[in-house]
């Protein structure tokens, strides 16, 4: 099956300053790259998610970018704000939740 | 908050016990999973139901069993047998698309 491998598993950056959180997968057929974002005490979010047949995708102050050929992918937040913090979770799946298969998470710490 | 309803929010079971944790949703959607997050981990797959009177084992449904009699809803019970049952549950859909997870709010599960 999938392994997907998420680093780092803590991040902190002082306000303003931009986040990279990285991940690889292990399934080459593997298509579809969701990003959940799970702020303390509540459920988690899809914030962004990418197809195979896209390199890069931007929505405002994220963008995760794919790299086909290494298998990895990498969420990027700039000009980050208090209220990022949260643990992120990166995910790969061939179609459908049922074969989704997330990271172990990144916990953002954004200091002001 | 709507959308997909968890229920307790905090349970306690005894040795030996079988627990039920409520999941109910009013999205409409035909497919609902169930999700074990333990700390530093990501979130694993147990059950999931792609429409009513059925339902498919995921990684880890050892221990675990569940019910889809009602497109709304999908229990899970946590028997004797999974030992290591402590663990925050989180309850999930997806519409039409079956990619995009809407989640519950979670149940934290502890041992007494």
């Amino acid at each position: 099956g999938e392994n997907v491998e998420q680093h780092p598993s803590t991040l902190s950056v002082q306000e303003g300053d931009s986040a990279v959180i990285k991940c690889t997968y292990s399934d080459s057929a593997s298509n579809y790259f969701p990003w959940y974002k799970q702020e303390l005490g509540k459920r988690p979010q899809l914030i962004i998610d990418i197809r195979s047949n896209v390199g890069e995708k931007k929505d405002q102050r994220i963008a995760v970018t794919l790299n086909k050929t290494a298998k990895h992918f990498s969420l990027h937040i700039t000009e980050t704000q208090p209220e990022d913090s949260a643990v992120y979770f990166c995910a790969a799946s061939q179609g459908g939740a049922n074969n989704l298969f997330f990271g172990t998470g990144t916990r953002l710490t954004v200091i002001p | 908050d709507g959308g997909i309803t968890q229920s307790p929010k905090y349970l306690f079971r005894k040795e030996g016990q079988n627990v039920t944790l409520s999941c109910e949703q009013n999205l409409n959607h035909d497919a609902m999973y169930w999700y074990r997050q333990d700390p530093g981990q990501g979130l694993r797959l147990i059950y999931y139901s792609q429409i009513v009177n059925d339902f498919q084992k995921g990684d880890i449904a050892e221990g675990y069993s569940v019910s889809r009699e009602k497109k709304e809803s999908f229990p899970l019970t946590v028997t004797s047998a999974q030992k290591n049952p402590t663990a925050f549950y989180l309850c999930a859909s997806t519409g039409t698309g079956r990619e995009k997870l809407f989640f519950g709010s979670g149940t934290q599960l502890s041992v007494l």
